[in-house]
């Protein structure tokens, strides 16, 4: 079974730029999960989706917006980058369920604004 | 209070030791806890879970839950340097969001 897929892996991206990062549920989960771990924070919550739907959102800035597609896969996008945007993001899916079962992760993508 | 909790370290220990991780948390409601380990440079991997109270082991792992004193812990008997990681306790909010709510994670140093 394949896990959850994150693309790009790395990225570099200037001030005031945008970016778009991609997350690929575990087959069968229908959540999506996206947090920020930047360096020397913890992982702090920013975005989750079930069945296309935005269900809960982070503190976080307008410019940190995503989406859920119709096959259950998900985009992050930051407008606008500010250095402090610079920091590993994860996505993680679980199944839909009354109990959390704890998420698996993906890899991440290493965003880097300069 | 902070939702969770953990002691931030380093926290080291020899080869063989027992390193012992802790964690407090501050919604009374929660009903599952998890132990995520990260290497460095990787994502979190979930390695415990938690539901009720007491203990429960896995392997050389084994996490302590008092719900009464809000506390769970992660025992890691026969440290080996591989077990050289950062631990994050972590608990879902309230009201079953399912949201997942980290500490920031204790980083553990297992000396050969």
């Amino acid at each position: 079974e394949a896990g959850v897929t994150q693309s790009p892996t790395h990225l570099i991206k200037t001030r005031g730029q945008q970016v778009t990062l991609r997350c690929s549920p575990i087959s069968g989960h229908t959540s999506v999960y996206w947090y920020q771990q930047a360096l020397g924070l913890g992982l702090q919550f920013l975005l989750w989706y079930d069945e296309g739907e935005e269900r809960n959102r982070g503190n976080f800035p307008p410019r940190f917006s995503g989406r859920q597609f119709p096959n259950y896969s998900s985009e992050l996008n930051v407008n606008a980058l500010e250095l402090e945007d610079s920091a590993l993001y994860l996505c993680a899916s679980s199944l839909k369920g009354a109990a959390p079962r704890g998420y698996t992760f993906g890899s991440g993508t290493r965003l880097t604004v300069v | 209070q902070k939702e969770v909790e953990q002691n931030s370290g380093p926290l080291s220990v020899p080869e063989g030791a027992i390193a012992s991780l802790n964690c407090t948390y501050s919604d009374r409601g929660s009903q599952s806890f998890f132990w995520y380990r990260q290497y460095s440079g990787k994502s979190p991997e979930l390695i415990m879970s938690i539901y009720s109270n007491g203990d429960k082991e896995d392997g050389r792992f084994t996490a302590q839950l008092n719900k009464a004193s809000q506390y769970v812990s992660l025992l890691i008997r026969d440290s080996q340097p591989s077990d050289s990681a950062t631990y994050l306790c972590a608990v879902p909010r309230g009201g079953g969001s399912e949201k997942l709510v980290f500490g920031k994670g204790t980083k553990l140093t297992v000396n050969p």
